[in-house]
């Protein structure tokens, strides 16, 4: 079974209208953490906005938040006011445990494509 | 926030010869590093886990003999394709742990590996 989905392909929207991008993930441990990350064409990947698994708040970065429903087992990621420089990949990632030093594991992504 | 880099940016080579990748934490000593691969339009795969002064701990599929992972510093790890075949190009990344105080892994900007 996949640790972490991502149903959506590609989602298009308009400039300065919000979008969510979907997640869930699948683990039995109790302490973990959720991730989102924006890869452009350039390949790099740029830190979004993380989520502890005992974190109570949703988080928020500026125009990104994180839908977090732990009893469902989702992380969807919501951008308000799109911006024409979003268009990217995004990546949902899981890191299972305690530890800050583990490997992240990644859904397929979803590319965002944004229109003025 | 930490930075590591990744040389080179890009390389292309002949199918047979060896290709070496290196990792860098630039301010900030880095016990883990991780090597992903990135195939187009697909998600990152973790390769191998690189702890200073140590083996690297492979994942399932991934050839330890054509894929030569040394740590052998803090600040230093190095990815070597060996006898490289077409079907190895594709976009490695590597990220790096950092203890304290940022306790966060931080991503590289990649290597793109094309083999004629």
């Amino acid at each position: 079974a996949q640790k972490i989905t991502q149903t959506q392909p590609g989602m298009f929207v308009q400039e300065k209208e919000a979008v969510t991008l979907d997640c869930t993930y699948d683990t039995s441990d109790q302490s973990y953490g959720l991730f989102w990350y924006k890869q452009p064409s350039s390949g790099e990947m740029i830190f979004l906005i993380y989520q502890g698994s005992y974190d109570e708040q949703n988080a928020t970065e500026g125009r990104y938040s994180l839908n977090f429903q732990k009893a469902r087992k989702s992380a969807n990621l919501v951008i308000s006011a799109s911006q024409l420089g979003d268009s990217a990949m995004y990546f949902c990632a899981m890191r299972e445990g305690r530890q800050a030093g583990t490997a992240l594991i990644f859904g397929k992504g979803t590319t965002l494509s944004v229109s003025s | 926030g930490a930075v590591v880099s990744q040389h080179p940016s890009r390389v292309i080579c002949k199918s047979g010869t060896s290709v070496k990748i290196e990792c860098r934490s630039l301010d900030f000593q880095a016990t883990t590093m991780f090597w992903y691969r990135q195939f187009p339009k697909q998600s990152l795969m973790l390769m191998a886990t690189s702890n200073e002064g140590s083996k690297a701990t492979y994942e399932q599929g991934v050839e330890k003999d054509k894929f030569l992972i040394n740590h052998a510093s803090l600040t230093l790890s190095t990815l070597t394709v060996t006898s490289a075949h077409p079907e190895d190009s594709s976009f490695y990344i590597c990220s790096a742990y950092s203890g304290a105080p940022y306790n966060e892994q931080f991503f590289g900007p990649g290597t793109r590996l094309t083999v004629l």
